[in-house]
């Protein structure tokens, strides 16, 4: 594809709520990942995976967050019972190869989360 | 554990004017560093990288050099336009591993 696409770019729910962001990554990408950026806490990582398994899921901020990926493409980030402290842009990001030395993360625009 | 730090913004200065936006590093082993532009309204997109000591990695008039006996990686551009207005994101990538890690940003505004 011509670059990695989130969906949807908007999302406002309300406290409690359930959540479910998509990442489409760029055609032929086999490392994806999934990063947050919010105001008081600057850009952090939450979960990479490698095809559809993820060996590195330390960045999820606590068991309300989880994450799939399919089919070696498409990944959805899951957010049950959302917080107000939710609230941020989620970055999905793919590269060619996981684990190259400088291999370049390539992110999509973003999902912009509020939850009320 | 890894971590990198930007020189705070925000930074305003006039058109044709020269920028440097301090980036230095903490490590283990031999990271690879990068830059990274949000422009407004828009995603993050690599400016440049290197991947080893005294690579110099530039584009689009940018550049920055890996010094590994200082760990830093400033930013610097001779001449900005008001086109380079954004925010400014230095990165590290250590070589085993598989997450970015990010400084706080830097908010750059150019003036005409």
């Amino acid at each position: 594809g011509a670059g990695v696409s989130q969906s949807p770019s908007n999302k406002v729910t309300e406290k409690g709520k359930d959540v479910e962001l998509r990442c489409d990554p760029i055609s032929g990408h086999t490392a994806l990942y999934w990063y947050r950026q919010s105001l008081g806490q600057g850009l952090e990582f939450l979960i990479y995976f490698q095809g559809n398994s993820a060996p590195d899921k330390s960045g999820l901020p606590s068991d309300r967050f989880s994450a799939e990926r399919t089919g070696g493409s498409v990944s959805t980030l899951t957010i049950q019972r959302t917080q107000q402290e939710d609230s941020a842009v989620y970055l999905c990001a793919s590269s060619l190869f996981p684990r190259g030395v400088g291999e370049t993360q390539y992110f999509g625009p973003g999902t912009r989360l509020l939850v009320l | 554990g890894n971590s990198v730090t930007q020189m705070e913004g925000p930074v305003t200065l006039s058109e044709e004017a020269f920028l440097t936006i301090n980036c230095t590093y903490t490590a283990t082993g031999y990271p690879s560093l990068f830059w990274y532009v949000q422009y407004p309204g828009e995603g993050l997109q690599l400016l440049l990288k290197a991947t080893k000591a005294d690579d110099k990695g530039s584009n689009k008039g940018f550049e920055a050099t890996y010094r590994k006996e200082t760990t830093s990686f400033h930013l610097e551009k001779g001449s900005v336009q008001v086109s380079d207005s954004a925010v400014y994101f230095c990165a590290l990538l250590e070589t085993s591993g598989s997450r970015l890690t990010f400084g706080e940003g830097t908010q750059l505004t150019v003036n005409p």
